[in-house]
C-alpha cells in the first residue's frame, strides 16, 4: 500500500487566491482526518469524515475553509480566499473507523501564503 | 487549559542515554494513548499504542500510562542519532475516533 497520499507537497500562493489540497486515504480505511500543524499551536484537527460523511467540523477556523469527500478514495480541503495566517503544514490522515486505532498520516502539504 | 500538555523541549542527549518524554492531560475520559514520531518535513508515524493504565514495551521503547496522575511517558533506552525527531503524544476517550495531540517534544541525540 502506498500509504496516505497528499498533493501538492508544497504550495506557495498569494493572499486572496483559492487553494485546494488533496488527499487519497489508504484503501479500506473509512475515516479521514484533516489536521493543520504550526509551531505555535501544534497539530489541530480541522475536520473528520466517517464513511465519506463529515462528522465534526468544529475545528474549521472559519467559513473560508471547506472540505469535501465525494468518495472513499478522495478528499479535498479548500481555502478561499487564502490569508497569510493560513500558512502551515496541512496533514491528511486515515484509519479504520471502528475502534480506536492510530492514524496513518500523509506527508503533508506545506502551504505558504504571501 | 489545553487538553494535552507536552514540554516542547528541545531536548538534547548523548548517544546511548535513556530519554524520558512526558505528557499530562486533563480529561479523565481518555482511555487510548499513543506516541508518534515525526521526522523533519515528514508526517507523524505511530510508534506506540497503549490502552488504559500500565506499561508496554517494544524494543528500546517503553510507554507508561498513569491514569491516576493523568500522566504518560515514553522511555527510549540506548538512544541513537536516528531517534532524533519530534515526539508527539496523542490520546482519545473511549468513544469516538478523535485523538488529541500534544504539541510535541523535539529530541536530538548527539553521536
Amino acid at each position: 500500500d502506498a500509504g496516505v497520499i497528499q498533493s501538492p507537497r508544497h504550495e506557495v500562493t498569494e493572499m486572496g487566491q483559492e487553494v485546494t489540497l488533496r488527499c487519497k486515504p489508504i484503501s479500506g480505511h473509512n475515516s479521514l482526518f484533516w489536521y493543520r500543524q504550526t509551531m505555535m499551536r501544534g497539530l489541530e484537527l480541522l475536520i473528520y469524515f466517517n464513511n465519506n460523511v463529515p462528522i465534526d467540523d468544529s475545528g474549521m477556523p472559519e467559513d473560508r475553509f471547506s472540505a469535501k469527500m465525494p468518495n472513499a478514495s478522495f478528499s479535498t480541503l479548500k481555502i478561499q480566499p487564502s490569508e497569510p495566517r493560513d500558512s502551515a503544514v496541512y496533514f491528511c490522515a486515515s484509519n479504520f473507523g471502528t475502534g480506536n486505532y492510530g492514524y496513518t498520516f500523509g506527508s503533508g502539504t506545506r502551504l505558504t501564503v504571501v | 487549559q489545553k487538553e494535552v500538555e507536552q514540554d516542547p523541549g528541545p531536548l538534547s542527549v548523548p548517544e546511548g542515554a535513556i530519554v524520558s518524554l512526558n505528557c499530562t492531560y486533563s480529561n479523565s475520559a481518555f482511555q487510548y494513548f499513543m506516541w508518534y514520531r515525526q521526522y523533519s518535513r515528514k508526517g507523524p508515524e505511530l510508534l506506540m499504542y497503549t490502552y488504559s493504565s500500565g506499561n508496554k514495551e517494544d524494543g528500546r521503547f517503553t510507554a507508561q500510562v498513569d491514569k491516576s496522575s493523568k500522566y504518560i511517558s515514553l522511555f527510549i533506552r540506548d538512544s541513537q542519532p536516528s531517534d532524533s525527531a519530534t515526539y508527539l503524544c496523542a490520546m482519545s476517550p473511549n468513544t469516538g475516533n478523535q485523538f488529541y495531540f500534544g504539541t510535541g517534544t523535539s529530541l536530538t541525540v548527539i553521536p
